[in-house]
């Protein structure tokens, strides 16, 4: 299985700021997620990261509130962009393993809370 | 689009009982049902995922069931204890490189 990490970890921030969220992989991955699990809430995607090209982003959210960058097949960057309380929540982000054809793995998640 | 329905929300077992878990879904095309387990302060960590070719599927205490007809799948964890304390989901996909339709999730306490 793919190991990933995220940073920050977590932070608490100021309403109308942003916050960038980075992903790192140990191994090359073509599909990468963007989740949000809002407190003791289920896991919604946010977008699909895709490499060298514009992410893909599910009913509820747009590029101007979550832009994403995906430089490279190890690496992306998740902004939450002039946030308020209502985006405080875990961001996850997840990658199918190169190794099974479905398997998909998630790091630990980065824990927002926005005052 | 896919929904997951997840059930029960919450379940109590005593230490050593069985736990069952179980998930309906709604698109027929999906065909990968991957079970997680979130643990607090942690990503969801795969435990154990069955595809539609296969009816059961079982890795030491526990095992996953489909019916595919009906669709449903179900988790099912023998001999529980205390660490299998935790947030379970369900989940769907039609597979390869689809995202994942996530259950409400079921908070799993095992009582010592």
């Amino acid at each position: 299985s793919a190991v990933i990490s995220q940073k920050p970890s977590r932070d608490i921030c100021q309403r109308g700021t942003s916050l960038t969220i980075q992903c790192q992989v140990d191994s090359q991955v073509t599909m990468m997620f963007w989740y949000r699990q809002q407190p003791g809430q289920s896991l919604t995607l946010i977008a699909t990261a895709n490499q060298g090209s514009e992410a893909t982003y599910e009913s509820g959210f747009v590029i101007d509130k979550f832009p994403i960058s995906r430089p490279n097949l190890t690496f992306s960057t998740l902004t939450v962009s002039n946030m308020s309380p209502e985006d405080s929540s875990i961001y996850l982000c997840s990658v199918v393993s190169s190794g099974g054809p479905d398997e998909q793995f998630f790091g630990p998640g980065t824990r927002l809370t926005v005052l | 689009g896919e929904n997951v329905e997840q059930h029960p929300s919450t379940l109590s077992v005593q230490e050593g009982d069985s736990a069952v878990i179980k998930c309906t879904y709604s698109d027929s095309a999906s065909n990968y049902f991957p079970w997680y387990k979130q643990e607090l302060g942690k990503g969801p960590q795969l435990i154990i995922d069955i595809r539609s070719n296969v009816g059961e599927k079982k890795d030491q205490r526990i095992a996953v069931t489909l019916n595919k007809t009906a669709k449903h799948f179900s988790l099912h964890i023998t001999e529980t204890q205390p660490e299998d304390s935790a947030v379970y989901f369900c989940a769907a996909s039609r597979g390869g490189n689809t995202p994942l339709v996530f259950g409400k999730g079921t908070r799993l306490s095992v009582i010592a």
